[in-house]
């Protein structure tokens, strides 16, 4: 069955600090990836995605993911977080060979200290 | 403006009331899908549609329904049977095998 795992429940980073969001998952043909952002009372925004070619994916807002097959891994890297970047963060896989039927992640918190 | 609408904002049940959440896009989306979204639980899939009077059961739709009447629109009844519905509900579309776009979401709240 497909899943994802997201270790981490919180985070808390000082602003100008690097940051590093894992996700695993669990599916049996190639995935369809995604990070969406939450912030508090709003909807999902798409940050990036990964269909195939090129493992490491530029996204919005100077996010990026690396695509790890052998260790089942995508996750959501930015070198400077600034304190605007404070919401939460979704991982999602793609089963596309159901329909276009998403999963996701149980989600991270990132909090950012001045 | 392309997007997504989900209305209302705000929604109050009372014991044993049916409610409808709507939600409408102007992407020429296909597909269209409806979350239930508890704290620390992510997004748990409610009902999803690939085309027009066509859709199927995600992982918890016991106490909802939905209906697919057109391609712009996905209405979703929370039912009496659903005797926990508070939540924040999201609607997304998106094309087959490509990106999900989500809504602003609706948080139902019971009285």
């Amino acid at each position: 069955a497909q899943s994802v795992t997201q270790p981490d429940i919180h985070i808390t980073v000082s602003e100008g600090a690097s940051l590093e969001l894992r996700c695993n998952y669990s599916y049996g043909a190639t995935p369809y990836l995604f990070w969406y952002v939450q912030s508090p009372g709003q909807g999902l925004q798409l940050l990036l995605k990964y269909f195939s070619g090129d493992t490491l994916v530029q996204g919005i807002k100077g996010f990026e993911a690396e695509f790890k097959r052998s260790q089942s891994s995508f996750n959501l890297r930015k070198p400077s977080v600034h304190w605007s970047d404070a919401a939460e963060y979704f991982c999602a896989v793609g089963a596309g060979n159901t329909g276009n039927q998403f999963y996701f992640g149980t989600g991270t918190s990132l909090t950012v200290i001045p | 403006d392309g997007g997504i609408t989900q209305s209302p904002k705000y929604l109050f049940r009372k014991e044993g009331q049916n409610v409808t959440l709507s939600c409408e896009q102007n992407l020429n989306h296909d597909a269209m899908y409806w979350y239930r979204q508890d704290p620390g639980q992510g997004l748990r899939l409610i009902y999803y549609s690939q085309i027009v009077n066509d859709f199927q059961k995600g992982d918890i739709a016991e106490g909802y329904s939905v209906s697919r009447e057109k391609k712009e629109s996905f209405p979703l009844t929370v039912t009496s049977a659903q005797k926990n519905p508070t939540a924040f509900y999201l609607c997304a579309s998106g094309t087959f095998r490509e990106t999900q776009y989500f809504g602003p979401g609706t948080r139902l709240l019971v009285l």
